[in-house]
């Protein structure tokens, strides 16, 4: 039984170039959830997708940043025009359903680095 | 949701229990308290839940007050692999808030 699979789990990109990030649930799980970690502080939610929606983005910038869980497929965090700023750890979560008794699973994590 | 408030760090001898606390004293009723830790960078790992129960499960237990504004999480018999940062949420919905949770270091 797989784990929330993320990859790539390094990325280095150049300013100005776009960011892809993907995240495959666990295995029966159709909720999704984005979190962003910057260098020695706690983590951040960004966003809760389920398939084909976005239920709450209220924690992603306004500007540059995407996500989308399309019916087939992994989860996508996009990034364009990557700033050093969006150097960091993002961590996928997944869960079955969305009550609030039911934990969330968390991928590894892709560490982006911007040069 | 709920702020808690943890230990910044704690150590624990290998082979002993390790305890770590948790206040949460704003918690409302609806509102569980999970526990996960973060092993050098990875990503946080569940250990375990419970709304107003103590919980076992094969990795620790959690033990929550009565009135349920503290909590501690109990490794029975912490080893070298359990040093990481320990994060107590207090969630009522699907989003969590992680804190700076408790450094905690297991010494051989």
């Amino acid at each position: 039984n797989a784990g929330v699979m993320q990859n790539p789990r390094h990325l280095v990109r150049r300013r100005g170039q776009e960011a892809r990030l993907r995240c495959s649930p666990m295995k029966g799980h159709s909720h999704v959830y984005w979190y962003r970690q910057l260098p020695e502080e706690g983590l951040k939610f960004m966003v809760y997708l389920q398939k084909e929606n976005i239920i709450d983005e209220s924690g992603m910038p306004k500007e540059r940043f995407s996500a989308e869980f399309p019916k087939e497929g992994p989860s996508i965090l996009r990034i364009q025009q990557v700033v050093r700023g969006d150097s960091a750890a993002y961590f996928c979560a997944s869960s079955r359903n969305r009550d609030r008794n039911t934990e969330a699973f968390f991928g590894q994590g892709t560490r982006l680095t911007v040069v | 949701d709920a702020k808690t408030t943890q230990p910044t760090s704690m150590d624990c001898a290998e082979g002993r229990a390790a305890n770590l606390p948790c206040n949460h004293s704003t918690i409302s009723g609806n509102e569980y308290v999970y526990w996960y830790r973060q092993i050098h960078s990875q990503g946080p790992q569940y250990i375990i839940h419970g709304l107003k129960n103590n919980e076992t499960n094969e990795m620790a237990s959690l033990i929550i007050t009565e009135d349920r504004k503290s909590s501690t999480l109990i490794l029975p018999h912490a080893t070298l692999r359990d040093t990481a940062v320990y994060y107590c949420i207090v969630s009522g919905t699907y989003k969590y808030i992680f804190g700076t949770g408790t450094r905690l270091k297991v010494l051989a």
